[in-house]
């Protein structure tokens, strides 16, 4: 089974921080992905990438930027975090293979920002 | 852009049959998830649809017309563990995922 871990399960950050979430994936994965997830909105894409060093930006990638320096590592970044960036974030992995195109999803960081 | 539309919410007996609808409008289409999200988990892989037609898999099956844009979720014999929200998500070309907002299903005893 693809493991997608997620560096915190709850985090609390005042307004102006700056704010890093990391993901790691333990399944060598093309594709990894940052959604946002709010009541009666579902999940919303941020940023997604395609391989080291490639990224792309999702439906709301405003206040955000991301990092994939290794295949295995995705970092969110809120450069200036802001109380409408209280959510929960979930992480996402995903191979390239033909038919396999499953999304396996972290665990999520419950994000307050005060 | 992807537009997809499911229910809120629904209320089922244990032991009963439950029919989550989804439709869905996108400009490119590559199948159909469906996922379960238990309170304060992450999503888990139910079911995936490219060709038209119901797959079943245990107590669960999930249909797909796409003309229709359409796809359900069938939870048969249903159980207390089934409790959860359910969400739909259409793939793209690009192997982005969108998703519907969700259906939360509430199983009474």
């Amino acid at each position: 089974d693809v493991k997608v871990t997620q560096s915190s399960r709850y985090l609390v950050k005042r307004t102006g921080e700056k704010v890093f979430l990391e993901c790691v994936q333990d399944m060598d994965h093309e594709n990894m992905f940052w959604y946002r997830q709010d009541p009666g909105l579902g999940l919303r894409l941020i940023y997604f990438s395609y391989d080291v060093k490639m990224k792309e930006k999702g439906d709301i990638p405003e206040g955000y930027s991301v990092s994939r320096e290794k295949k295995e590592r995705f970092s969110l970044i809120l450069e200036s975090a802001s109380t409408n960036q209280t959510s929960m974030y979930l992480c996402a992995a995903s191979t390239r293979a033909v038919f396999s195109y499953e999304q396996y999803f972290g665990p999520g960081t419950r994000l307050t920002v005060t | 852009g992807q537009n997809i539309d499911q229910p809120t919410e629904m209320t089922a007996t244990e032991g009963a049959i439950v029919q989550i609808n989804c439709t869905y409008q996108t400009s490119g289409f590559n199948g159909l998830f469906w996922y379960q999200q238990h309170a304060g988990e992450a999503p888990t892989f139910l079911s995936y649809n490219v060709l038209d037609g119901l797959e079943e898999k245990g107590r669960f099956s999930s249909f797909l017309s796409r003309s229709k844009g359409y796809s359900y979720l069938l939870l048969k014999e249903l159980q207390m563990k089934d409790s959860a929200s359910y969400l739909c998500a259409v793939l793209s070309n690009d192997y982005k995922l969108s998703f519907g907002a969700g259906t939360t299903v509430t199983v009474r005893a």
